[in-house]
C-alpha cells in the first residue's frame, strides 16, 4: 500500500457530528476513489475523481461529500454522521486508463454511536 | 448494473490446492482482479487478467477466465497458513473508472 496514506486510522463519532477522512497519494495518480467495506458486501464505491477539480458519484454517495483541489489529496467528508455510516473506509488511487494497478490505503475504521 | 458474486467461505488443508470462484454480470468487463485482505489490513492486489485471456499463471496462483459463462476462478497451489485471508474478485468497467467488488471469500487454511 505504499504511496496512499489515510488518516485517521480509527475514529468514533457521535450521531450528527461531522468529520473528514483524509487521503493523500504521492504517485501523481489522476484517479482517486473512496470505498466503504461492510461485512459480506465487499467494497462499494462512494465517490471518485479522475483529476483535480473533477469528482463523480459512485454506488453509495448519499451522506458523503468530496472535493479534489489538488492531484495529491482527496478528502471524504461526512457532514452529519449516522450509525449506518459505521464502516471501514478505503481510499484508492491509480493512473487513469484501463488495467492500471489500483493502490489502496490501509483503511480507516469509523464507528458512529 | 454490474454485479459480482462469490461464495462466502472456503476451508482447506495446508498443502492442498484452493479454488475460489467468482461470477460477474457485466459483459463489457475489461479487466478482472483478485485481491487479498488480511485481518486489519487493506487490500493487496494479487493478480489480474485481461478479458481476452483464458488463463494466467503467476507462481502459486492460477487465474482461469470463462468469458462465455462470466466465471472467474483463482487457484492457489500448495496452500499455506499465511494464505488465510479474505479474497475479493473485482471487475473494471469498460471505461476503467470503476472497480466493482464481490463480497469476498474467507479462506481458512487448517494445519
Amino acid at each position: 500500500n505504499a504511496g496512499v496514506t489515510q488518516t485517521p486510522k480509527f475514529q468514533v463519532l457521535k450521531t450528527g457530528q461531522s468529520m473528514t477522512l483524509q487521503c493523500a497519494q504521492d504517485m501523481n495518480h489522476e484517479y482517486m476513489s473512496w470505498y466503504r467495506q461492510d461485512p459480506g458486501m465487499g467494497l462499494r464505491l462512494i465517490h471518485y475523481s479522475v483529476g483535480a477539480g473533477i469528482t463523480d458519484q459512485g454506488e453509495v454517495p448519499n451522506g458523503y461529500n468530496v472535493s479534489r483541489s489538488t492531484t495529491e489529496d482527496f478528502p471524504l467528508r461526512l457532514l452529519s454522521a449516522a450509525p449506518s455510516q459505521t464502516s471501514v473506509y478505503f481510499c484508492a488511487s491509480r493512473l487513469t486508463g484501463v488495467g492500471n494497478t489500483i493502490y489502496f490505503g490501509e483503511g480507516s475504521w469509523l464507528t458512529v454511536v | 448494473g454490474e454485479d459480482v458474486e462469490q461464495s462466502l467461505f472456503l476451508s482447506v488443508r495446508e498443502g492442498d490446492s484452493s479454488v475460489i470462484n467468482c461470477t460477474y454480470t457485466d459483459s463489457s468487463s475489461t479487466y478482472l482482479y483478485w485481491y487479498k485482505q488480511e485481518p486489519g489490513a487493506g487490500l493487496q492486489l494479487l493478480t489480474y487478467i485481461f478479458s481476452n485471456m483464458d488463463m494466467k499463471q503467476d507462481q502459486r496462483l492460477t487465474v482461469l477466465l470463462n468469458k462465455k459463462d462470466k466465471h472467474l476462478s483463482l487457484r492457489i497451489a500448495d496452500t499455506q497458513t499465511g494464505d488465510s485471508a479474505i479474497y475479493f474478485c473485482a471487475e473494471s468497467s469498460a471505461a476503467g473508472n470503476k472497480l466493482t467488488f464481490g463480497g469476498g471469500t474467507r479462506v481458512l487454511v487448517k494445519p
